[in-house]
């Protein structure tokens, strides 16, 4: 089991570049997350998938987009990427009926 | 929403000494907390969770906490640190979602960078 894993671990943008964050999972996870984290803030919630199918906004969605693929990956967009999008980009995951959310190694991202 | 406060935002020990990181969350509804701890460049890492029952709850290297419903807090604890604890920690709290429901959002804590010295 990989668990849960996002690519790539590092990338460099330019102002106004799009990109995709891609996250997947092997444990037959029904929920998923986007959270961003940056200093002095901790993790805060982008968007999140309760199930297939499914997205919702979290705490700090604007700038960005999700798909929700199939029922392992669940993917981020920045269409048009800003510098206050330079950040630590965190992919977690939850069981149906779990009390804990598994998380990936990071997307470490920074708009020039 | 749930708001999670992280006394501390550094804390500096000497080897051996104990620990205490404090956290306190706002709400007085049914919740589950979560310690989770960072390691430079690396991602987050479950130390420990309190869902139901006993308030004192061990986790992962030696580390406990317990839970304190009338004062919304949730203190994480170590009798003896070593150089290897050196990290960042966060608390985080979720609204319990229900027997058998899924865990919802996590609310998090700024964190608290533990240093331990020589």
């Amino acid at each position: 089991n990989a668990g849960v894993t996002q690519t790539p671990k590092f990338q460099v943008l330019k102002t106004g570049q799009s990109m995709t964050l891609q996250c997947a999972q092997d444990m037959n996870h029904n929920s998923m997350y986007w959270y961003r984290q940056d200093p002095g803030m901790g993790l805060r919630l982008i968007y999140y998938s309760a199930s297939e199918g499914t997205t919702d906004k979290g705490e700090v969605p604007n700038g960005y987009n999700v798909s929700r693929l199939n029922k392992r990956e669940f993917s981020l967009r920045l269409e048009s990427a800003a510098p206050s999008q330079t950040s630590v980009y965190f992919c977690a995951s939850t069981r149906r009926g779990g009390n804990e959310q598994f998380f990936g190694p990071g997307t470490r991202l920074t708009v020039l | 929403a749930q708001s999670v406060t992280q006394l501390d935002s550094q804390v500096p020990v000497f080897e051996e000494a104990p620990v205490e990181l404090r956290c306190n969350y706002s709400s007085s509804v049914s919740v589950y907390l979560f310690w989770y701890v960072q390691y430079p460049n690396q991602g987050l890492q479950l130390l420990l969770k309190y869902l139901s029952g006993s308030t004192l709850v061990k986790g992962i290297n030696g580390f406990e906490a317990e839970f304190n419903k009338s004062q919304t807090s949730f203190h994480l604890r170590k009798p003896s640190v070593h150089i290897s604890d050196t990290a960042e920690y966060f608390c985080a709290v979720s609204d319990n979602p229900g027997r058998g429901s899924t865990l919802g959002r996590l609310y998090f804590g700024r964190g608290t960078q533990l240093t331990v010295w020589p």
